[in-house]
């Protein structure tokens, strides 16, 4: 059974500073994808990391794959409020489209 | 944004009744997918879709039936509700078979059964 772990799973922070959350996952995976939800509102899709050592930026985010520890890290840096919301790990389970097994999620307050 | 409808977007029903609810695209995606997202759960998969007529199970698919009979719609059918289900609904869509090709997800549906 596919397990995904997300750590930590609430963090506050000051803008300005930087952090990492971690997505650690069970069972070997093709692809691991990075979702953000603001309250009350759906998933938007952030990255879609495909193999090891793959790296993606955008903005303040960079989110990173390390398919042999079976990690992935989501970096943040110098926060800003708008930042602010819950972020999800997803794994695909083998190398088939039969859904995504979600960590619970880490839910981020970022305070001025 | 991915072209995805969820409806009702809110439901409030009593325990017992039949709900179905209905997700539709645009997108010409073959894979479709409903979950359901609770408080200290994150997502998990009910059914999933990957073409007209094909779907199979997911985690949590018990009190759950699904069906698709055209490429843009998935319907998700709570056969007698009970208040376990009471949950937010998210659809999701993908093309998988494109590098990069990521799930795309619906607004959500927040259904009360009381």
């Amino acid at each position: 059974e596919l397990k995904v772990e997300q750590n930590p799973l609430f963090l506050s922070m000051q803008e300005g500073k930087n952090y990492t959350i971690y997505c650690n996952y069970s069972t070997t995976s093709d692809r691991l994808y990075w979702y953000r939800q603001d309250p009350g509102k759906s998933l938007e899709s952030l990255f879609v990391l495909l193999s090891n050592g793959a790296v993606k930026q955008e903005g303040r985010l960079m989110a990173s794959l390390d398919t042999k520890a079976r990690l992935s890290t989501l970096h943040i840096t110098a926060a800003v409020h708008d930042l602010s919301a819950t972020y999800f790990c997803a794994v695909e389970k083998g190398g088939g489209a039969d859904g995504l097994t979600f960590g619970k999620g880490t839910h981020l307050i970022i305070q001025p | 944004d991915a072209g995805i409808t969820q409806s009702p977007r809110h439901k409030v029903t009593e325990t017992g009744t039949p709900v179905t609810l209905r997700c539709h695209q645009t997108e010409n995606h073959r894979y479709m997918y409903w979950y359901r997202q609770d408080p200290g759960h994150g997502l998990r998969l009910i059914h999933y879709s990957y073409g007209v007529k094909d779907t199979d199970k997911g985690e949590v698919s018990d009190g759950y039936s699904v069906s698709r009979s055209k490429t843009e719609d998935f319907l998700l059918t709570l056969e007698s509700a009970t208040s376990s289900q009471t949950s937010v609904y998210f659809c999701a869509i993908s093309g998988r078979d494109r590098e990069q090709e990521t799930q795309y997800f619906g607004p959500g549906t927040r259904l009360l059964v009381l």
